[in-house]
């Protein structure tokens, strides 16, 4: 079945450092998102991507949906404290029945030193 | 609140018997899916009841597990005989769009961590 890959699996960096992590699949994704986890709740969508090249931000986030449809990156700008979390990226199957499940990616653990 | 509650939040059982884990949508919300979080992993597709349709099993690891929703709400999983292996966090997420658009539009709870001693 299709799989991401994401990478790095953790990060420890200094509060105000830029961020970037990112996904890839050996199949083409039609729709990219990225979640953000905290410890003890469920994953919150940051950020969708539909289109191959879309380069999409909120706040001092940023994500961009590889022209392979094959790929993904989340960029976080200026990191602050509250940046600590699991980032996941995640998509629906190619192909598969149109129920809206979603694949995800194996995590990416931030932790910022203040 | 207005979010997708599960319950219990934690569940510690004994190899070999049943859990149920319970999910409530947020109300409206006509898409429930069910995913499990194993340590350090992301997150596994289990099911998905869309309305009165058929619900998508084709997740589910085992026919040990098992999920219902009644009256197109609330919703359960139901783990028999259970094994160390799965011991995780079970997710419940709902959406008010049905099929693709669901995709994108997935509210999650916050889990229920089940340990299988």
């Amino acid at each position: 079945g299709q799989q991401l890959n994401q990478s790095p699996q953790s990060m420890f960096i200094q509060e105000g450092e830029d961020v970037s992590m990112n996904c890839t699949s050996s199949s083409i994704f039609n729709t990219w998102l990225w979640y953000k986890q905290d410890p003890g709740e469920g994953p919150v969508l940051l950020i969708a991507l539909y289109k191959a090249g879309e380069l999409t931000s909120n706040g001092r986030l940023t994500a961009q949906f590889g022209i392979t449809r094959k790929d993904s990156f989340l960029n976080i700008s200026a990191s602050i404290p509250s940046d600590v979390g699991i980032y996941f990226c995640a998509g629906p199957p190619f192909g598969s029945s149109n129920t809206g499940k979603l694949i995800f990616g194996q995590g990416t653990t931030l932790q910022v030193k203040p | 609140g207005a979010g997708v509650s599960q319950s219990p939040s934690n569940k510690v059982t004994e190899k070999g018997k049943d859990v149920e884990l319970r999910c409530d949508p947020i109300s409206g919300h006509t898409a429930l899916y069910w995913y499990r979080q194993s340590l350090g992993q992301g997150l596994e597709f289990l099911i998905y009841f869309q309305g009165n349709s058929a619900p998508d099993k084709s997740g589910l690891p085992s026919d040990r597990f098992s999920a219902e929703r009644t009256g197109g709400s609330v919703s359960t999983l139901t783990i028999q005989r259970t094994q160390q292996e799965d011991s995780a966090v079970y997710l419940c997420a709902s959406s008010s769009y049905p099929g693709a658009k669901g995709a994108d539009t997935q509210y999650f709870g916050p889990g229920t961590r089940l340990t299988v001693l």
